[in-house]
């Protein structure tokens, strides 16, 4: 069935450094991905639509130049969170769909804690 | 604007009987709702997606009911096993094309005992 990868798993970083998390969809081409946040004990919040080829979207509230989004290819989008502070710590996880239907296939999350 | 509430957060029942969750949602009319399960610090994982014009799908010991007319959703798992305990979230899709962009209930997270 349709995988989608994410990596890292799990990463700490520094306050004031920056983070890329990457997502790929294996097995096939997803033009649009989407990244969300989920912090402890809450659900999933979306936080931006990766377009391939075109800039992303942003739901509101989210800051665009925080986070980065790069979808430079059919199988890969990027976030990078930038000079991340203590409250960017939290689950993130991207999501491609398949089928037309809006299914959505999600990768394992990254775990970020910022220190 | 569109709002999904899954009514309990916790639930726990003993091994073999069935698990009923339920998901309302608010402002929105979708042409399909869906059902993830999620494991601790994992991501979501598809279970069942449910057209407006079904009233009932079932996969396995998994049913789920679709209500246009109460905006509920319930969600079934018959012969519950402690291999079932996770969280489950239902999820609307926001776009009026189904493309996959989401949003989610909180979750009910089930808790099955042997």
């Amino acid at each position: 069935g349709a995988v989608v990868s994410q990596h890292p798993s799990w990463v700490i970083c520094k306050s004031g450094t920056s983070v890329k998390i990457e997502c790929r969809s294996l097995d096939f081409q997803a033009t649009t991905m989407f990244w969300y946040r989920q912090f402890p004990k809450q659900s999933l919040m979306l936080m931006a639509t990766s377009n391939e080829g075109s800039k992303a979207t942003y739901e509101q509230g989210v800051e665009k130049d925080k986070f980065l989004i790069n979808h430079a290819s059919l199988t890969l989008s990027t976030l990078t969170v930038t000079s991340a502070h203590p409250e960017d710590s939290s689950f993130y996880i991207c999501s491609a769909p398949r089928g037309g239907r809006g299914e959505a296939f999600f990768g394992q999350g990254t775990r970020l804690t910022v220190v | 604007s569109q709002k999904i509430e899954q009514n309990s957060e916790a639930l726990n029942i003993q091994e073999g009987k069935t698990a009923t969750l339920t998901c309302n949602y608010t402002n929105y009319s979708p042409a399909y709702l869906q059902w993830y399960r999620q494991d601790p610090g994992r991501g979501p994982v598809f279970l069942l997606l449910i057209r407006e014009n079904e009233k009932e799908k079932r996969k396995e010991r998994l049913k789920v009911t679709f209500d246009t007319t109460l905006k509920q959703s319930l969600f079934h798992i018959t012969a519950s096993q402690p291999a079932d305990s996770a969280t489950y979230l239902c999820a609307l899709d926001l776009s009026s094309s189904n493309t996959g962009k989401l949003i989610f209930g909180q979750g009910t997270t089930l808790q099955v005992k042997p």
